[in-house]
């Protein structure tokens, strides 16, 4: 068990609509990251938070946004979906920002876009 | 851009055995790290052992280790004394500026 909770484990939805996934870090953690992983696409980094600040951004798309509240959890919004965004998508967690921290894995939301 | 590539999309050995799985990856900057995790059946992503890009003494955990090329861009993972529970998807990762880059991983698997 990392430490990182993610909610809610499974996700099932309809083309165009909207979900959020929810990510808590590690406790004293700082930073969250946004990973999707889906069969054909390996493990995609979309967007790191840190203190409630974006830090870095990867290829997240527009119809995807991100936020990370003063609690430090965060929460990764879907919207408009289509059936490629099934995917599994992970969030992860480090007491810091650099490159040096090592990101703590949660077990992942597994959406299925119907 | 940075790209990581694993040439290797499956693997087997035997328990007890030594298995090397490959990565190599591309990228301009000179301050980065790399990682190697693992994902076995449950799909939890676990690191496996990291490696500053400025250290060129090659990281060790347990019966982990890495041979990094920094020159060459190559960073490949030795499993030695395989056991069962080692068999998963094993990524290698590069991050650098908080963004990280996942090869398409290498699926172990260890034969009893």
């Amino acid at each position: 068990d990392s430490g990182v909770t993610q909610t809610p484990k499974h996700l099932i939805t309809a083309t165009g609509q909207r979900v959020t996934l929810r990510c808590s870090p590690r406790s004293g953690d700082l930073s969250v990251y946004w990973y999707q992983q889906s069969l054909d696409q390996g493990l995609q980094f979309l967007i790191q938070y840190y203190n409630g600040e974006e830090r870095a951004k990867g290829n997240i798309l527009e119809r995807f946004s991100a936020q990370q509240f003063p609690d430090l959890h965060s929460e990764l919004n879907l919207s408009s979906l289509e059936l490629g965004d099934s995917a599994l998508y992970f969030c992860a967690s480090s007491s810091g920002y650099t490159s040096t921290d090592t990101q703590y894995f949660g077990p992942g939301t597994r959406l299925t876009v119907l | 851009a940075q790209t990581v590539t694993q040439s290797q999309p499956e693997m087997s050995v035997q328990e007890a055995e030594t298995v090397t799985l490959s990565c190599t990856y591309d990228t301009s900057e000179n301050n980065y790290y790399l990682f190697w995790y693992k994902q076995p059946p449950s799909r939890q992503m676990i690191l496996v052992i990291r490696q500053e890009a400025y250290k060129q003494q090659n990281a060790t955990e347990n019966r982990f280790s890495v041979n990094f090329q920094k020159a060459a861009k190559s960073f490949s993972l030795k499993i030695s004394d395989s056991q069962l529970g080692d068999t998963a998807m094993y990524f290698c990762a590069l991050t650098n500026a908080g963004k990280s880059t996942f090869g398409d991983g290498t699926t172990l698997t260890v034969k009893p």
